[in-house]
Parts: structure tokens; C-alpha cells; sequence
């Protein structure tokens, strides 16, 4: 069956410091990643997407960036974290070849910038 | 751009009675799918329904059912015979059947449960 495995679970870190969260799928191939965020009290905001190694599209200008080094792997990044990246994060993925199946999501980061 | 509008920040419901969570979206789209996740405290996000647009009838899990109005572009969430368990936020997503686009998701509605 398939999996996805999102880490950390929590995080505290000061303005400016750099950020690395991460996420990998076990048990499927080629599937579609995303990274969303969901501020307090308010809706998930997809910040980006992948279908493929190195395929990564931005949906919102911001202080963050994707990589997708390996098929199963989607890292959430940033040089110098602001107070205004505070949120959750959740990874999600789907599979490619079917359209209509769900996104199945990580447990989430909760990060909180101070 | 699809946009999805959960109009309904916050209900309320008391245990073993119905409520209908709306949602509406907006598309130029003949094919996509819709899905309606809850997200409970734990904030796991879990996939409560899913209906597919080219398919008329509504779709049903258990105490679950969705009104899909394709050309009113609605979709309402009913929840039969209200449980504590069932209080969580609900959201509502849209997805194209065409590409590999992703989910797109409304603001979602608080759901309380009165015992």
C-alpha cells in the first residue's frame, strides 16, 4: 500500500534562518506531489506542484521554494524565513495515470516562525 | 482559474440530526471531480466523498450523501444522523479531468457537533 511520510512534524524557527521540510511517497511511481498551506483558520493554498523529477510549478510569489530531486521525494524550502511563513504544511500526492483518484496527505508541519 | 467557495465558516449540529454543508464552484470545464475532505483536530486531512461530474447521480458513503447540481455548479455535503466524531473542518476541492492539475480547495466550514 502506499504511503507518505512528511517530516518534521513540529518546528520553531527564528526570522531568517533557512527551512527544510520533507516529504517522500512510498509504494507508487511517478505520482504528482504538492506542497499546501494552511494559515489559522483558513483554507489550504496550494504552493506548488510537481509531475516529475524536476518539474516544479509555483502558484504563489513567495519567500519559499520546491525541489523534486527523486521521483518520490518533495522538499519545501526557504533561505530566510519570515514571520508571515508561520502555518501548517501539508504534502500530498496523487496518482498521475488516474485523474479522479484523491490526494492523500501527509501528517503535517506545523511551523511557527518567531 | 477554478475557484471553489465554501460559504459557511462556521455550523453547528446536534448529535443524530442532519446537516448539509454547502459548496459552490466556479469552472468552464464539462469534466472534473469533486471531493469533500474533513479534517479533524488531529488535522489529518481524510477523504470523506467523491463524485464525478460526467456521473448524475449523487454520490453516498454510509451517513454521507452530496446534492451535485451540475448547472447550478453546486455541490452540498449532507451528513445524516450527526455524530460527536463528525466535528472537524470540512472542505470542499475541485479538480479538472484534463492534465494533471492539482486539487483546488475552498476556505472550508467549521463543523461543531452539541451533544
Amino acid at each position: 500500500s502506499q504511503t507518505i511520510h512528511q517530516w518534521p512534524a513540529t518546528l520553531v524557527q527564528p526570522v531568517g534562518s533557512p527551512l527544510s521540510l520533507e516529504c517522500t511517497v512510498e509504494g507508487t511511481s511517478n505520482p504528482n506531489l504538492y506542497w499546501y498551506r494552511q494559515a489559522a483558520g483558513r483554507g489550504l493554498q496550494l504552493l506548488f506542484y510537481s509531475i516529475g523529477i524536476g518539474q516544479i510549478s509555483s502558484e504563489v510569489p513567495q519567500n519559499l521554494s520546491a525541489s523534486r530531486p527523486q521521483d518520490r521525494q518533495f522538499i519545501l524550502s526557504s533561505k530566510k524565513l519570515l514571520l508571515s511563513d508561520s502555518g501548517f504544511y501539508l504534502c500530498a500526492w496523487s496518482d498521475r495515470g488516474n485523474l479522479g483518484t484523491e490526494a492523500f496527505f501527509g501528517q503535517g508541519t506545523r511551523l511557527t516562525v518567531v | 482559474a477554478q475557484t471553489v467557495t465554501q460559504s459557511q465558516p462556521e455550523m453547528s449540529v446536534q448529535e443524530a440530526e442532519t446537516v448539509t454543508l454547502s459548496c459552490t464552484y466556479d469552472t468552464s470545464e464539462s469534466d472534473y471531480y469533486l471531493f469533500w475532505y474533513k479534517q479533524p483536530p488531529s488535522r489529518q486531512m481524510i477523504l470523506v466523498i467523491r463524485q464525478e461530474a460526467y456521473k448524475q447521480q449523487n454520490a453516498t458513503e454510509n451517513r454521507f450523501s452530496v446534492n451535485f447540481q451540475k448547472a447550478a455548479k453546486s455541490f452540498s455535503l449532507k451528513i445524516s444522523d450527526s455524530q460527536l466524531g463528525d466535528a472537524a473542518m470540512y472542505f470542499c476541492a475541485y479538480r479538472s479531468a484534463s492534465g494533471n492539475t492539482p486539487l483546488v480547495f475552498g476556505k472550508g466550514t467549521r463543523l461543531s457537533v452539541i451533544a
